[in-house]
């Protein structure tokens, strides 16, 4: 069974902080990791993605870093604002695009 | 606006009975998936159909079953429906090239 364990399970970080989510995984065959972003009573939404063969990728103020030799990447949120509080989800996708396994979840509150 | 659409968005069950989660796209994906969501637990794949006419069991297939109507609509169905089914599901496709697009979800209560 294909794996990706996400910690923390809940975050609170104070308005202009820094969130930071970790996640790892054992499976090598893993070859685009995707995180997502969810509001409460709406469906996950892609928010930024990286491939294995690059360290690290910026969009504003979300940032993924990518361990391969860890096997282990994370999302760092810069400036969090309270509209960033959702449920964050990492996730890998493997067999030619047909499998995402996601990570168990991590609630972030950012408090004004 | 274009996107993945559910129906129903809440459905309270009893046990043994049975229903059908409705879903459809219009963006001419191949790729359509099922995924149930459970607290701590992230989205688990029931099933998937990596094109028209193909579905696949996923991660948590057992008590379900899936119909690939044609290439907009994938049906998941609950024959015999136990508590242990009560969560939210999410459809999704995926397009050649492109991410995933999640629909905004059925939450079932099975009792």
């Amino acid at each position: 069974q294909q794996q990706v364990k996400q910690s923390p399970q809940s975050l609170i970080v104070q308005k202009g902080g820094i969130s930071i989510i970790n996640c790892a995984y054992e499976n090598t065959a893993f070859d685009y990791f995707p995180w997502y972003q969810q509001f409460p009573g709406k469906g996950p939404a892609l928010l930024i993605a990286i491939r294995p063969d690059v360290s690290e990728k910026k969009e504003g103020r979300f940032t993924i870093s990518f361990n391969k030799s860890a096997k282990q990447f994370s999302l760092h949120i810069m400036d969090s604002q309270p509209g960033d509080s959702a449920t964050y989800f990492c996730a890998a996708r493997w067999n030619a695009g047909n499998m995402l396994t996601f990570g168990g979840g991590t609630r972030l509150m950012v408090k004004p | 606006n274009a996107g993945v659409t559910q129906t129903p968005k809440f459905q309270v069950l009893k046990t043994g009975q049975s229903m059908t989660l409705q879903c459809a796209q219009d963006m001419n994906h191949n790729s359509m998936y099922w995924y149930r969501q459970d607290p701590g637990m992230g989205l688990r794949l029931i099933y998937y159909s990596a094109s028209e006419g193909t579905t696949d069991k996923g991660e948590v297939p057992n008590g379900y079953n899936v119909s690939r109507l044609n290439k907009r609509e994938f049906s998941l169905r609950l024959e015999s429906a136990a508590p242990s089914q009560t969560s939210v599901y999410f459809c999704a496709s995926r397009g050649t090239g492109t991410g995933y697009t999640f629909g905004s979800g059925t939450r079932l209560t099975v009792v």
